[in-house]
Order: structure tokens, then C-alpha cells, then sequence
């Protein structure tokens, strides 16, 4: 079944603990992407990739950093976490945009106390 | 700077009623037009995909339009369940975001049928 994971699905953690939340891809896609979306704001892009060793910055990308050393994986880690990255992460993947729909994964909501 | 926006917000609609859903943007230029699900608390399903040459898609009881011209899309759901209670959220990749693969969206509608 083709599919984007994500885990954890739920995290509750402190101020500074570093943490890492992994996305995989099964359908061979170029193109990988996170978003965090909060009440009110929507969706917002943190960083994409266009294939492996490519990555670039989104609209929000401050506090987090990502990899792309497969082309399945694309984790999002956040060095020093803090209460404002309390949020519902998405990852997703698609061919070359704009070709395609982008796939989503089932989210991760943190909580950074 | 491309500003979209989806009306209603909410709707709560009986059982078996026919429902239009609308999204509408500023920039014609979009390449193509997505319709996604999102249930609460779950990741983001992809209904129905509208290339930019493209007048409407439809799957099921689903049907999308799109009218570039207008700056407008609709989402029409026919028969109304109770298992449609979601929220529609309509998204595309303007002028410059395909650069990024950015999907702009709306802030979607939240549908609740009644039984």
C-alpha cells in the first residue's frame, strides 16, 4: 500500500530536549515536504526537498533542520524544542511538483511543555 | 501576493442533500487544483486532482470544477452521509510555488452531515 509514515503520532516533551520525528515514503517520490498547521494559520511550510541531498527552507523554517540522505526518509528534528513548536506535523511526498498529488502521512502532534 | 479563500467556513447539512463547497483564489495562474479530506486529528486525503487545462474531475459522488478565468473551484458532493463529516480543504501550487512544491491552501470548510 503506498504510503507516507510518520512517528511518532504523538509526542509530549520539555523545553530542550532534542527530538527527531521520522517520515518515510514508499512510493519512490522525488519530492518530500513538511508542514506544521496550527488553528488559524492554516498550513505552513517548514522545508522541502526535491530529491536526496536537496533540501531548501519553507516559510517557517526557524528552530527546525531536516536531512535527505535516502530517498525514502526525511526526518524533521528539532535541536532545542520550544513551546511555540507545539503544533500537528505533516509530512508528505509527490513526484516533481507540480506533477501529481502530494501524499500525506497521518501527522504528529507535539507538545512542547 | 495569492490569497485564497473557501466559503463556508462550516456547514451542517441533513442527510441526502446535494452541498456545493467553494474555493476561490486571486492568481489565475495555478497549475493545478487539489480537493483534500481531513478528518480531526488525521492527515490530509486527496479527493480530486484538476490540472489547469482541465474544466472538472469527478470520482463517486465527488465532483470538482474549476474555472480558472473566475478564479474559482467547486466541490460538489452529491447524496450527503454522515460519513462526508470532514473538513474540505482546497489547495494548488501558484505563480513561483512549484518552485518549492509549496501547496497554497485554504483554510478550509468543516461539513457536518446530520443523520
Amino acid at each position: 500500500e503506498a504510503q507516507v509514515t510518520q512517528n511518532p503520532r504523538y509526542l509530549i516533551t520539555v523545553t530542550g530536549k532534542k527530538l527527531t520525528v521520522t517520515c518515510s515514503q514508499n512510493m519512490n517520490h522525488e519530492y518530500m515536504s513538511w508542514y506544521r498547521q496550527d488553528p488559524g494559520l492554516g498550513l505552513r511550510q517548514i522545508y522541502y526537498s526535491m530529491n536526496v541531498e536537496v533540501t531548501d527552507k519553507g516559510d517557517v523554517p526557524e528552530g527546525y533542520k531536516v536531512s535527505r540522505k535516502e530517498k525514502r526518509n526525511f526526518p524533521l528534528i528539532l535541536e532545542s524544542p520550544s513551546p511555540n513548536q507545539t503544533s500537528l506535523y505533516f509530512c508528505a511526498s509527490s513526484l516533481v511538483p507540480p506533477l501529481g498529488t502530494q501524499h500525506f502521512g497521518d501527522g504528529t502532534r507535539l507538545s512542547i511543555l | 501576493k495569492q490569497e485564497v479563500t473557501q466559503i463556508p467556513a462550516a456547514l451542517s447539512v441533513p442527510e441526502g442533500e446535494n452541498l456545493v463547497l467553494n474555493c476561490s483564489f486571486t492568481d489565475s495562474a495555478i497549475y493545478n487544483l487539489q480537493w483534500f479530506r481531513q478528518d480531526p486529528g488525521k492527515g490530509l486525503t486527496s479527493l480530486l486532482l484538476i490540472q489547469s487545462s482541465q474544466r472538472e474531475q469527478t470520482s463517486g459522488r465527488l465532483n470538482a470544477s474549476l474555472d480558472k478565468s473566475s478564479g474559482r473551484s467547486t466541490l460538489y458532493i452529491a447524496a450527503s452521509q454522515p460519513g462526508d463529516s470532514a473538513t474540505y480543504l482546497c489547495a494548488f501550487y501558484g505563480r513561483g510555488s512549484s518552485n518549492t512544491g509549496k501547496l497554497i491552501f485554504g483554510q478550509g470548510t468543516t461539513l457536518q452531515v446530520k443523520p
